[in-house]
Formats: structure tokens, C-alpha cells, sequence
């Protein structure tokens, strides 16, 4: 069972371009929705986070954009750079504390 | 800024033989967890655990895993007669309460686990 379902499987944007990543989650009872970045060979890294009870949050060129009727939310990362190359996911938690993942987004911003 | 610290980076075994992969979560976290991602595809949870005992496990997480934190600093998960499909990148993650109390999880480096 899929519980977070994440799109595209790959993006290529050029530099200074707007990159988008969409996430779709079944599960109402989650509470909380972090992204996390990845470079090879190492963990995941919190980009950013959003609870539901916001439609939206920003931090620097990175934004969350939130739908809860619609069960969605889809990070935006502004004049993407050559440095933001790496692969994305998305998660969710509800009440368990332990997070769903999405299937990853691998980024590479094009000079 | 303080990190989970993984270690080995890789660990080659035999099929069938036991391995135990360590980990130091960052030294004020309370909540500690695992997590496996085989190549290519998505991170998944196995295993957490709190106050000394697992809190919640998926399917994954079978008789053949288990948790224990020996000691006040290491966090390990052993595997006792490890599988082809055992093979993945192991991550370790902790966190200082639950995430959507703005406590979110961080996680190491990873190990990097080939059976043969």
C-alpha cells in the first residue's frame, strides 16, 4: 500500500528556473508533512515541514504548498540552482510517529 | 551541529550470518528509529523506539530484526540470519520528541549492507 504517491520520478530544470514536486497522501490522519533532500551517499536532510492547518509555508527559495481537501502538496523550489541537484522526498506522519515516504524526485538543475 | 553518527559505512556478510549495525543518535534525542531504503527506491520504516522499548514496527520489521540500546550512547539493529533481499542502505534517525511537535527526525549517513 502506497501511502504517499510522488511525481515526477525525475526533473530537469535550468538554472534559475522554478522546480515543482508533487506528493499525494490517503491517509487523513496524518499530521505533518516534511520534505527532505538527499545527496549521494549521504541521509536525507529537512528541507522544510507543514502541518495542515497552513496552506502554505515559505523558507528562502523553498515553498509548501498545501491542499488538504485534496490531499496534496507539492514543494516549489525558486531560482533553482546547480547546488539544489539531488533527490526529493516527501513524507508524512500521523500519530505513530514514524514517517511515509514518497517515492523520490532526483533534481538536477541544469547550468 | 550535532549529528547521527552511523557506523560501518558498509558492511559485507555472507547470507545467513548475523550482522548488527550501530548507531550514535544525537545526545539529547529521545526517540530513535530505523529506516531502510534498497537501492533505488523509497525510504521505509522499520522500527522505532522510546524509553527502552519499541514503540511501533512495520511489516518489514520481522523476528529476524531487533533493536537495543545498549548503552546511553549507541543505538544498534541486528539482524540474525541475514537474507539476499536483507541488502540496502540502513538508516539510523533520532529525534528529541515527535515530529509534528516541531521535533522532526535526523538522520545519519547510513550503512550501506551487501549480503552475498
Amino acid at each position: 500500500q502506497q501511502q504517499v504517491k510522488q511525481s515526477p520520478q525525475s526533473l530537469i530544470v535550468q538554472k534559475g528556473g522554478i522546480s515543482i514536486i508533487n506528493c499525494a497522501y490517503e491517509n487523513t490522519a496524518f499530521d505533518y508533512f516534511p520534505w527532505y533532500q538527499q545527496f549521494p551517499g549521504k541521509g536525507p536532510a529537512l528541507l522544510i515541514a507543514i502541518r495542515p492547518d497552513v496552506s502554505e509555508k515559505k523558507e528562502g527559495r523553498f515553498t509548501i504548498s498545501f491542499n488538504k481537501s485534496a490531499k496534496q502538496f507539492s514543494l516549489h523550489i525558486m531560482d533553482s540552482q546547480p547546488g539544489d541537484s539531488a533527490t526529493y522526498f516527501c513524507a508524512a506522519e500521523g500519530g505513530a510517529n514514524n514517517l511515509f515516504f514518497g517515492t523520490g524526485t532526483r533534481l538536477t538543475v541544469i547550468p | 551541529e550535532p549529528e547521527v553518527t552511523q557506523t560501518p559505512s558498509h558492511q559485507v556478510t555472507q547470507m545467513g550470518q548475523e550482522v548488527i549495525l550501530r548507531c550514535v543518535p544525537i545526545s539529547n534525542h529521545l526517540y530513535f528509529y530505523w529506516y531502510r531504503q534498497i537501492l533505488g527506491q523509497k525510504v521505509e520504516f522499520l522500527v522505532s523506539f522510546y524509553n527502552n522499548e519499541i514503540s511501533e514496527k512495520s511489516e518489514i520489521f520481522d523476528d529476524q530484526f531487533s533493536v537495543e540500546r545498549p548503552d546511553g550512547s549507541n543505538f544498534t539493529l541486528k539482524i540474525r540470519s541475514t537474507k539476499l533481499e536483507d541488502s540496502a542502505m540502513y538508516f539510523c534517525a533520532s529525534s528529541a520528541g515527535v515530529a509534528r511537535g516541531n521535533q522532526p527526525q535526523h538522520f545519519g549517513d547510513g550503512t550501506r549492507l551487501s549480503i552475498l
